[in-house]
């Protein structure tokens, strides 16, 4: 049973291109959370997503960054017109359930980290 | 608001040596407690996780946390540390909200392990 996968590992971008980060999560699992870690921070929530639904997108900036969790393949995190600003690494967690109690356990993915130059 | 406090941002400690690291927590209700770790370059892995019942819980890799509700505390222990044990480790507490955790963390305690 593969962990959770994000690719690609590094992304590097020019100011004002789009960014397209992906996410699959671990077999059985339909509860997708992104998390952003800026240099020297811990991690920051920014959206959860079950399949063909957002949840909690509180963490999220209001523009140009979105989030989908489709039927079918892998959660995408995209970042338009990216600015330095955007250069962190990006977290992808999943769970077999999303509700409060034992099974609560979130797996994490090795991250994608942006560079936005 | 809800926060996580890990009040030392690096620790160093030699070979063998026992170690603590500390976290405070803000939260309203009994929380739902985890440590994490972050090896250069990767993920996060679950050292260990307190939902209910014994206050001290045991984790993977030799580590233990002890929930304190009076200091609003869950300090991670590990009686010898080994070289490998250098990461950074984040507290989390998990928010039940709307149906479900959301996971807020600490910045984190970088730990160099000196030979």
């Amino acid at each position: 049973n593969a962990g959770v996968m994000q690719n690609p590992r590094h992304l590097v971008r020019r100011r004002g291109q789009e960014a397209r980060l992906r996410c699959s999560p671990m077999k059985g699992h339909s509860h997708v959370y992104w998390y952003r870690q800026l240099p020297e921070e811990g991690l920051k929530f920014m959206v959860y997503l079950q399949k063909e639904n957002i949840i909690d997108e509180s963490g999220m900036p209001k523009e140009r960054f979105s989030a989908e969790f489709p039927k079918e393949g892998p959660s995408i995190l995209r970042i338009q017109q990216v600015v330095r600003g955007d250069s962190a690494a990006y977290f992808c967690a999943s769970s077999q359930y999303g509700t409060g109690g034992l099974n609560t356990e979130a797996f994490f993915g090795q991250g994608t980290r942006l560079t936005v130059v | 608001a809800q926060s996580v406090t890990q009040p030392d941002i690096h620790i160093t400690v030699s070979e063998g040596a026992s170690l603590e690291l500390r976290c405070n927590y803000s939260y309203g209700a009994t929380p739902y407690l985890f440590w994490y770790v972050q090896s250069p370059g990767q993920g996060l892995q679950l050292l260990l996780k307190y939902f209910s019942g014994d206050t001290l819980v045991q984790g993977i890799k030799g580590f233990e946390a002890e929930f304190k509700r009076s200091q609003s505390s869950f300090n991670l222990r590990k009686p010898s540390v080994h070289w490998s044990d250098a990461a950074e480790y984040f507290c989390a507490v998990g928010l039940f909200s709307g149906g479900y955790n959301k996971l807020i963390f600490g910045a984190g305690t970088r730990l160099a392990v000196h030979p």
